[in-house]
């Protein structure tokens, strides 16, 4: 197996609503990346978990939060967003973070909050 | 901080190769990565190059890189209109980042 899967594939939700977004992969891969992706842009980083622990935090906002229940689920709760976080939202994997091995994406969730 | 730019948009005829440009800024990668974004669609990673490498060839793909000026370049021979995307250059050094992407339109 060498994909990452993401669940939904779109979500729409109201600024009241929490959701959360799925990520999966059974490369065996020790790092987990969430990333934000609005139209023709770069994917912009957000979260880094390595061996299931969180490693980095990009100034995120506490409306989203970040969980790796083991080393192959990643997930991202939201609650109470805001319609300017409508993005794409992409997950990724690599065997190990810090700057080694090449990271597999996802084919990411369509959000948009209404 | 650390910068990668690329030019926003090419065009090219179906057939014709296709090169697309990337300057970076950290003197310290270790590895640079081409992707191809799809429409609606996530990140597929098409090739990448170690940097004490000067090219890379896999199949229609050519990489090369100038350490000195710190210039990546991705060739694509016999561009087919399959190969319209956007292509984001990604430098490793700690974390991936990401130039803007540059659209390849390929016109039949």
């Amino acid at each position: 197996d060498t994909e990452v899967t993401q669940t939904p594939k779109h979500l729409v939700m109201g600024m009241t609503n929490k959701k959360s977004l799925k990520c999966e992969q059974h490369m065996g891969h020790r790092a987990m990346y969430w990333y934000k992706q609005k139209a023709k842009k770069p994917p912009e980083l957000m979260f880094v978990y390595s061996y299931e622990k969180l490693s980095i935090n990009e100034s995120v906002p506490s409306r989203f939060s970040p969980e790796c229940p083991n080393s192959s689920l990643l997930n991202l709760h939201l609650h109470a967003l805001q319609p300017e976080d409508s993005a794409l939202y992409l997950c990724a994997s690599s065997q190990a973070s810090g700057g080694r091995g090449e990271q597999f994406f996802g084919p990411g969730t369509r959000l948009t909050v209404l | 901080g650390e910068d990668v730019e690329q030019s926003l948009f090419l065009s090219v005829r179906e057939g014709d190769s296709s090169v697309i440009n990337c300057t970076y800024t950290d003197s310290s990668s270790t590895y640079l990565y081409w992707y191809k974004q799809e429409p609606g669609a996530g990140l597929q990673l098409l090739t990448y190059i170690f940097s004490n490498m000067d090219m890379k060839q896999d199949q229609r793909l050519t990489v090369l890189l100038n350490k000195k000026d710190k210039h990546l370049s991705l060739r694509i021979a016999d561009t087919q209109t399959g190969d319209s995307a956007i292509y984001f250059c990604a430098d490793i050094g700690g974390k991936l980042i990401f130039g803007q992407g540059t659209t390849l339109q390929v016109k039949p």
